[in-house]
C-alpha cells in the first residue's frame, strides 16, 4: 500500500518568515495529495490540496507544489502568523479510492 | 447543519470491556471513515465504508469491529479494549460528487484503557 513520509516532525520560524514541509509518497499512481491543518485539541480541517495533473496552486499566504517524477510534495506558508501554529498533516490517495494514507505530521511553532 | 458529531467525547474503559463509539453526518455523504490518532503517528485508518451497506479494512483494523447502520451513521465498536487502544477516535465523511476526496472530521473522541 501507499507509504508517506513528513519532514520535519517539528519546525519554529519567526513571525512573518516562511515555513516548507515536505512529504514524499511511495505509489506513482496516487492522485490526489490534500493537506491538513489540526489546532491543538481540535479536528483536522482542510487548507489545500493539489491533483496529480498541476504542478502548484496556491491559496493566499499557503502554496502546495508537486513533482509527480520523484513523487514529493511541499507545503509553503508565507509570511507566517501566530495563527498559523498547528500540526499539518500531508496525505496522499490512489486513484480509483477515497482512502487517504496520512504522514505523521509537522508541529509548527510561529514566535512572536 | 451539525456536520459530523461523534459520541462521547471522553471515555475511560477497563482492559476487557467493550464500548461503541458512535459517529454521524448531516451532510449527505456516502463515504464514512474510522482514524486513531496516537503521538507521532499521525492518522491512520482502521475500518471505511464506500456507501451504506459495506464496509472494509483499513490500516489497523485488529481489535476494532463496525457497523455502517444507515447513511448517516457509522459506529466504531471495541469488544474487549486494551491499553494499546488509547488514542483518540476521528470519525470523518466525505461526499460522492463535487469534491468525494474532501474528508470532514468529528471532533474526536479521546479513549483511555486502564
Amino acid at each position: 500500500g501507499e507509504n508517506v513520509e513528513q519532514h520535519p516532525s517539528t519546525l519554529s520560524v519567526q513571525e512573518g518568515d516562511s515555513a516548507v514541509i515536505k512529504c514524499t509518497y511511495s505509489d506513482s499512481a496516487s492522485n490526489y495529495f490534500p493537506w491538513y491543518k489540526q489546532e491543538l485539541g481540535k479536528r483536522p480541517q482542510l487548507i489545500i490540496d493539489i491533483r496529480s495533473n498541476v504542478g502548484e496552486k496556491k491559496d493566499q499566504r499557503i502554496a502546495v507544489t508537486l513533482n509527480k517524477t520523484a513523487k514529493h510534495f511541499s507545503l509553503h506558508i508565507t509570511e507566517t502568523q501566530p495563527e498559523d501554529s498547528a500540526v499539518y498533516f500531508c496525505a496522499a490517495s490512489p486513484p480509483g479510492s477515497y482512502q487517504l494514507t496520512f504522514g505523521k505530521g509537522t508541529k509548527l511553532s510561529v514566535i512572536p | 447543519n451539525a456536520g459530523v458529531t461523534q459520541t462521547p467525547k471522553f471515555q475511560v474503559l477497563k482492559t476487557g470491556q467493550s464500548m461503541t463509539l458512535q459517529c454521524a453526518q448531516d451532510m449527505n455523504h456516502n463515504s464514512m471513515y474510522w482514524y486513531r490518532q496516537d503521538p507521532g503517528m499521525g492518522l491512520r485508518l482502521i475500518y471505511y465504508s464506500a456507501s451504506e451497506g459495506t464496509t472494509d479494512k483499513g490500516e489497523v483494523p485488529n481489535g476494532y469491529n463496525v457497523s455502517r447502520l444507515n447513511k448517516r451513521e457509522f459506529s466504531l465498536r471495541l469488544e474487549s479494549a486494551a491499553p494499546s487502544q488509547t488514542s483518540v477516535y476521528f470519525c470523518a465523511s466525505s461526499p460522492e460528487t463535487g469534491r468525494p476526496y474532501e474528508q470532514y472530521f468529528g471532533p474526536g473522541t479521546r479513549l483511555t484503557v486502564t
